[in-house]
C-alpha cells in the first residue's frame, strides 16, 4: 500500500496568520483528500484533490480559507488561512490505494491562539 | 445523499472478551464499500476490515469480523479475545463505486470510542 508522509506534525500558530500542510506520497495517485477532524469528532471532507485541476470543495469550506495545491500525483498541500481558535483540529490528508483500500497520512495537529 | 451512523458513542470491553460495535448506512446504492477504521490516540488512521457490497460473505480478519446485513442496512464489528491494544476510536465509512455517486470520497460515522479494560 502507499506511504504518506505528511508534515508538520503538529504546530501552535498565532491567530490571523496561514499554515501550509504537505503530503507527499510514494507512488502516483488520482485522488487525494483532506479531512478535517475536530477534537473528538469525526472527520470531515474538506476538498478533493485532482491533479490538473482545481479541488472540489465540501459544504461549507471554501478556497479562499482552505487553498489546496496538486503539482504532480506524489504531492498536494493544504493551507489553513487567516487562522483563529475554531481552526484548531487534525488535518489528514489520504489517498485511494489500489483495490479502494485509503491510506491516511499520520495527521497535522493544529493548535491556534 | 449516503449517510453512516455509530449510535455508540462509547464502549467498553474486558480484556479477552468480545464486544461488538454498532454502524449502520443509507444508501441507495447496491454496490459499494464498507470499512471499520481504527484511531490510536496516536492520531493514525489504521485500517481494520473491509466488506465488499456484492460479497455475501463476511469479512474476517484474524480477531476482527464483521456481520453485514445488507438489507438491513447494518455493519457491524466484532472484536474477539479483546487487547489492551485494541482500545482506540473506531470509525465506520461507505464508498460508493460506481456512477455518478463515485466521487471517491469516504463517509464516515460519528465513532465509537472503545476502552478495554484489564
Amino acid at each position: 500500500s502507499a506511504v504518506i508522509s505528511q508534515k508538520p506534525s503538529r504546530d501552535i500558530c498565532q491567530r490571523g496568520t496561514s499554515l501550509t500542510i504537505q503530503c507527499q506520497v510514494d507512488s502516483q495517485v488520482t485522488m487525494m483528500f483532506w479531512y478535517r477532524q475536530q477534537p473528538g469528532q469525526s472527520l470531515t471532507l474538506i476538498a478533493t484533490a485532482n491533479q490538473g485541476s482545481e479541488a472540489t470543495y465540501e459544504s461549507g469550506f471554501v478556497i479562499d480559507k482552505f487553498p489546496i495545491s496538486r503539482p504532480n500525483l506524489t504531492f498536494s498541500t493544504l493551507t489553513v488561512s487567516n487562522m483563529s481558535p475554531e481552526d484548531s483540529s487534525i488535518y489528514l490528508c489520504s489517498v485511494v490505494d489500489r483495490d479502494y483500500g485509503y491510506t491516511f497520512g499520520s495527521g497535522t495537529r493544529l493548535t491556534v491562539v | 445523499a449516503q449517510t453512516v451512523t455509530q449510535s455508540q458513542p462509547e464502549m467498553s470491553v474486558q480484556e479477552a472478551e468480545t464486544v461488538t460495535l454498532s454502524c449502520t448506512y443509507d444508501t441507495s446504492e447496491s454496490d459499494y464499500y464498507l470499512f471499520w477504521y481504527k484511531q490510536p490516540p496516536s492520531r493514525q488512521m489504521i485500517l481494520v476490515i473491509r466488506q465488499e457490497a456484492y460479497k455475501q460473505q463476511n469479512a474476517t480478519e484474524n480477531r476482527f469480523s464483521v456481520n453485514f446485513q445488507k438489507a438491513a442496512k447494518s455493519f457491524s464489528l466484532k472484536i474477539s479475545d479483546s487487547q489492551l491494544g485494541d482500545a482506540a476510536m473506531y470509525f465506520c465509512a461507505y464508498r460508493n463505486i460506481h456512477g455518478s455517486g463515485n466521487t471517491g470520497k469516504l463517509i464516515f460515522g460519528q465513532g465509537t470510542t472503545l476502552q478495554v479494560k484489564p
